[in-house]
């Protein structure tokens, strides 16, 4: 149980271009969402967090207008990255909790690997 | 605010040497400590929560352990299949989960 997925697994895309990035559970309901940012060989960077029919809670510093997130269901969130740059390329990997549950754990997706050109 | 701080950065062990990592923290009302196994471009898989000080938790050859100020991650009798960074994390009384930067931890055959 508890996994979640994410697609693409890898994109590539033109500069100025948007992407958008798809994190499913797959066998529970996801009450909460996260969307993180990896840089090689530096831990997680939370960029925001998203409860269901709600707006996204963004960290300090990272752009909404350029990162769009929505959680319309209990399955599924999006991250779209508007007009991207070369350094909006990065690993980002969304995770989900089972709020109705109570549990507080955190299931990882398997990340999505952008690069921007 | 909330904190944590794993060493060491790296550690490299013979298969079959035991070790153990560590995890510090400092955070307002901890609901839960985690930890997580990350292997080189994937996401993060769940290995433990831990709730209060004095809890144990064992998988494997993994073992968690947790302090009112720190946490241990023993490895008992490695493989080279557990050469992977493990990542602490804590969580107060926000939503969100406050990473440690990890150690890669590599197991020499």
């Amino acid at each position: 149980g508890a996994v979640v997925s994410q697609h693409p697994s890898w994109v590539i895309c033109k500069s100025g271009t948007s992407v958008k990035i798809e994190c499913r559970s797959l066998d529970f309901q996801a009450t909460t969402m996260f969307w993180y940012r990896q840089f090689p060989k530096q831990s997680l960077m939370l960029m925001a967090t998203s409860n269901e029919g709600s707006k996204a809670t963004y960290e300090q510093g990272v752009e909404k207008d350029k990162f769009l997130i929505n959680h319309a269901s209990l399955t599924l969130s999006t991250l779209t990255v508007t007009s991207a740059h070369p350094e909006d390329s990065s690993f980002y990997i969304c995770s989900a909790r089972d709020g109705l549950a109570g549990a507080l754990e955190q299931f990882f997706g398997p990340g999505t690997r952008l690069t921007v050109l | 605010e909330d904190q944590v701080t794993q060493s060491p950065e790296a550690l490299r062990l013979q298969e079959g040497e035991s070790s153990s990592l560590n995890c510090s923290y400092t955070v307002s009302g901890l609901r839960g400590l985690f930890w997580y196994r990350q292997d080189p471009g994937k996401g993060p898989e769940f290995l433990f929560t831990l709730y209060s000080a004095g809890e144990e938790k064992e998988k494997e050859r993994l073992k968690a352990t947790l302090t009112k100020k720190e946490s241990f991650l023993h490895i008992t009798a490695p493989k080279p299949e557990d050469s992977a960074t493990y990542l602490c994390a804590v969580r107060g009384g926000a939503q969100k989960l406050v990473f440690g930067q990890g150690t890669r931890l590599t197991i020499n055959p």
